[in-house]
């Protein structure tokens, strides 16, 4: 049973634009999500978060938004760049992941950005 | 800012032999600990986490087991691999309790021959 779901694994744009990534998620608990991103042969690297009192949160060129009522998130990344082309992870976790901080991951988003 | 050092980077080692996977982590104390295995073309999948010296919790029943001697080293080690485990495993860590993210170790390529 897959509770965090990224439908499309692979998503191309053109250096300059807007890449939308999403994620959907079945447990209404979730209280709490991630994004990652990771490049071949490294481990993934924390971008942003969002908690679920919010819906909207913004760093720099990334923002991530979230839909609780369709149980849904998604990355933007302004302008894209080529260095963006990674894969990309969505993460979530209940009660804040409580003391163990357990996260469930999506399987990912390969994005590639084109120059 | 913690540092995860995972070793070694890639592994091949034949079917039916040992494993043993090390990863120590630098700038932190009392540090949750995680292993992830990454399947190829399949999402990370959560294996074992530990929130304290010999303190283990396993996910998934498998062909694994992991063993946390320190409070920064957490050990991922199996008495006779399968075909099945290749894959990429990855250890994290996070500290400052609930909502903080993991960070991730660059990982350990493991392939199965």
């Amino acid at each position: 049973d897959q509770q965090v779901k990224q439908n499309s694994p692979s998503l191309s744009v053109q250096e300059g634009r807007i890449s939308i990534l999403n994620c959907d998620y079945t447990n209404s608990m979730f209280d709490y999500f991630l994004w990652y991103k990771k490049y071949p042969a490294e481990g993934p690297t924390f971008l942003i978060s969002i908690s679920s009192i919010k819906d909207k949160n913004e760093d720099g060129r990334f923002t991530v938004f979230l839909n609780k009522s369709a149980k849904h998130l998604s990355l933007h990344i302004v302008p894209s760049q080529p260095g963006d082309s990674a894969v990309y992870f969505c993460a979530a976790s209940a009660g804040k992941g409580g003391a163990t901080n357990k996260l469930i991951f999506g399987t990912g988003t390969l994005l590639a950005v084109q120059p | 800012s913690q540092t995860i050092h995972q070793w070694p980077a890639t592994l091949v080692q034949p079917v039916g032999s040992p494993l043993s996977l090390e990863c120590t982590v630098e700038g932190t104390s009392n540090p949750n600990l995680y292993w992830y295995r990454q399947a190829a073309g399949r999402g990370l999948q959560l294996l074992f986490y530990s929130v304290g010296i010999g303190q283990i919790s396993s996910e998934v029943p498998q062909n694994l087991s992991a063993s946390r001697p320190q409070d920064r080293q957490f050990i991922l080690s199996s008495k006779k691999l399968l075909l099945s485990d290749s894959g990429f495993y990855l250890c994290a860590c996070s500290t400052g309790g609930r909502g903080q993210p993991q960070h991730f170790g660059d990982g350990t390529r493991l392939s199965i021959l």
